[in-house]
């Protein structure tokens, strides 16, 4: 069965806390995506890769950077957490072909910046 | 802008049928999804429409009509387990996905 591990389900921090929040794939997707979900909102596009060691800017990427030094494992930070930053953070990975835009969503990761 | 608009919320009884509309406009068109999302829970792929037309996957179709900026998800024999957040994307001429707010589904007995 194809999986999306995010590291933590829920995370509490307070204001200019460095946050890390992990992803890792096991189906040897090329592509990876950090989202962020909030209320109201389509979910928005922080950064993607489609390689190692390669990082794209989304939709909302200040605040944040990412790191992909394994094809499996892609991370975001945040380097001070902000109350704004507090969230549904979504990973997802995909194939570089076939049903390009066919996302395997990861549970998750419920941040609170106090 | 990029825009994609679907309904905050609706509500359907079980065993029935219900339609959850999505319009989008945006910058180039290669394809739409459907994903479902219970409380929770992480958002799972239904469907991909490219070509105009009506797809059908077991109790659950979608239908698309680029030139109306349309598509359609209609789930049948409503059941329970079917209460969730259905998500509207559209991929765009860059192939990003732009995202709808979602379509909270509540079924009722």
């Amino acid at each position: 069965d194809v999986k999306v591990t995010q590291s933590s389900r829920y995370l509490v921090k307070r204001t200019g806390e460095k946050v890390f929040l992990e992803c890792v794939q096991d189906m040897d997707h090329e592509n990876m995506f950090w989202y962020r979900q909030d209320p109201g909102l389509g979910l928005r596009l922080i950064y993607f890769s489609y390689d190692v060691k390669m990082k794209e800017k989304g939709d909302i990427p200040e605040g944040y950077s990412v790191s992909r030094e394994k094809k499996e494992r892609f991370s975001l930070i945040l380097e001070s957490a902000s109350t704004n930053q507090t969230s549904m953070y979504l990973c997802a990975s995909s194939s570089g072909t076939g049903a390009v835009g066919e996302l395997f969503f990861g549970e998750g990761s419920r941040l609170t910046v106090l | 802008g990029q825009n994609i608009d679907q309904p905050t919320e609706m509500t359907a009884t079980e065993g029935a049928i219900v339609q959850i509309n999505c319009t989008y406009q945006t910058s180039g068109f290669n394809g739409l999804f459907w994903y479902q999302q219970h409380a929770g829970e992480a958002p799972t792929f239904l469907s991909y429409n490219v070509l105009d037309g009506l797809e059908e996957k077991g109790r659950f179709s979608s239908f698309l009509s680029r030139s109306k900026g349309y598509s359609y998800l209609l789930l049948k024999e409503l059941q329970m387990k079917d209460s969730a957040s259905y998500l509207c994307a559209v991929m765009d001429s860059n192939y990003q996905l732009i995202w709808g707010a979602g379509t909270k589904l509540i079924i009722k007995p």
